[in-house]
């Protein structure tokens, strides 16, 4: 079954508005990490979470990893047209190394 | 500078055939993995190797098989290729987690129809 939960599936925002994806995995997670793919493109990597209540920064993006390492979000402030795009978790369990295991991602629109 | 590269980046073929997707990376990685992605199930892992001879299944294994004869290249052959494998395929490498942060690195992917 799903090992990682992704939500919402589709998000249209106006440009200018904020917008955030949730994760949340059924174990605990060693490893985060944060994947962008634009369309028509690879996924391409955003950051890693690794610690407990971690939360790191990226111009307008932020991102959280839970107290229980069994969630975490990416907040984008302020969208942009260059934020569109489809955006993964990624969890790491740990058990097997560097496997990890995607959520279905956020898709995200943006309208000017 | 260090790259991962796909071919073909296209390929439509037959119910029936074997097909072979080349992945080769230049990142001298250890890891190497295969994703399809298709609507609605974001990225899925087929095979993925974490040296050379070293091959292990992921979660939609079925119908595919990879080898790993040096480190560079990571094959991925559809041994009888099925309607139903008609995706969007992704070849990924990184580094060991002990030395770096795992952090994938993706090629620019190949796109599979079987008729």
């Amino acid at each position: 079954g799903q090992q990682v939960m992704q939500i919402p599936q589709y998000q249209h925002v106006q440009e200018g508005e904020d917008f955030t994806t949730y994760c949340n995995s059924s174990t605990t997670l060693s490893n985060i990490q944060w994947y962008k793919q634009r369309p028509g493109g690879h996924p391409v990597f955003l950051i890693q979470l690794v610690k407990s209540g971690e939360v790191k920064k990226q111009k307008r993006l932020t991102f959280q990893f839970g107290e229980a390492k069994k969630n975490s979000s990416l907040h984008i402030t302020a969208t942009q047209t260059t934020d569109v795009g489809t955006y993964f978790c990624a969890g790491d369990r740990g058990s097997t190394l560097g496997r990890l295991y995607f959520g279905r991602g956020t898709q995200l629109t943006v309208w000017p | 500078d260090a790259e991962i590269t796909q071919s073909p980046r296209h390929k439509i073929t037959e119910t029936g055939r074997q097909v072979t997707l080349a992945c080769h990376q230049t990142w001298n990685h250890n890891n190497m993995f295969w994703y399809r992605q298709d609507l609605g199930h974001g990225l899925r892992l087929i095979h993925y190797s974490y040296g050379v001879q070293d091959t292990n299944k992921g979660e939609v294994s079925d119908g595919y098989s990879v080898s790993r004869s040096n480190t560079e290249d990571l094959p991925l052959t559809l041994e009888s290729a099925a309607s139903s494998q008609t995706s969007v395929y992704f070849c990924a490498s990184s580094d060991d987690w002990t030395t770096g942060t795992g952090e994938l690195f993706f090629g620019e992917g190949s796109r599979l129809t079987v008729l």
